[in-house]
């Protein structure tokens, strides 16, 4: 079965500033997607950033880029110009390419100073 | 934008009720999802369901679980006797096709009293 671990509990930044959430999982396929999901306190799941694991360009979106490292089983999320918008639980997700399920992390919890 | 939608969004039941939450998915996606989400903890997966069957199911979905789409756009997750560990948020999710993003509701919090 496929794991996710998300090992900072709880992350701070200014805002501004850059940040990096760590993410690894542990699967035995080849082909699979990795997710970054925002969830603020309103608990709506909003999607931010998504990585095919057969593309070796990391995913970009805005402000938000990851560091996708297969071999590694590493995703991490970096957050470019923190802004106030951006306090919210982060989770990293994988999904199977065969099974449309999701398989979420503990979270990370972002706050960011003013 | 289109949008999945639950309702209701706070629910309060008494404990041994049966409570029926509802959710409507994007018109054209064909994979839909339950999620359930305890305060403060991970969000873990329920059940899926295509072609008006389950494709998946984790072991949290027992047998006082249910899910059904009744007319083609609502999809319902009921569940038969309600205890106080099934206070959570449950969050419905719906996609299009297998290599395409899950798109969630805004969840329908549940608290068992």
């Amino acid at each position: 079965a496929q794991t996710v671990t998300q090992s900072q509990p709880e992350m701070s930044v200014q805002e501004a500033e850059t940040v990096t959430l760590s993410c690894t999982y542990d699967t035995s396929e080849s082909d699979y997607y990795l997710f970054w999901y925002k969830q603020p306190p309103s608990r709506q799941m909003i999607l931010v950033i998504r990585q095919e694991a057969y593309k070796q360009q990391n995913a970009t979106e805005n402000r938000f880029s990851v560091n996708f490292q297969k071999a590694a089983k590493s995703f991490s999320l970096k957050i470019s110009d923190s802004q106030l918008g951006d306090a919210a639980m982060y989770f990293c997700a994988y999904r199977s390419s065969s099974y449309g399920k999701l398989t979420f992390g503990q979270g990370t919890i972002l706050t960011v100073h003013p | 934008e289109p949008e999945v939608t639950q309702t209701p969004s706070h629910q309060v039941t008494q404990m041994g009720q049966e409570v029926i939450l509802r959710c409507v998915p994007i018109s054209n996606h064909l994979y839909f999802y339950w999620y359930r989400q305890i305060l403060g903890q991970k969000v873990e997966f329920l059940v899926s369901f295509y072609n008006n069957e389950i494709s998946e199911k984790s072991e949290i979905f027992d047998d006082q679980f249910s899910v059904e789409r009744p007319d083609g756009s609502n999809f319902t997750l009921k569940i038969r006797s309600t205890k106080l560990e099934d206070s959570a948020m449950y969050f419905c999710a719906s996609i299009r096709t297998e290599n395409t993003e899950a798109f969630f509701g805004q969840g329908t919090r549940l608290t068992v009293v």
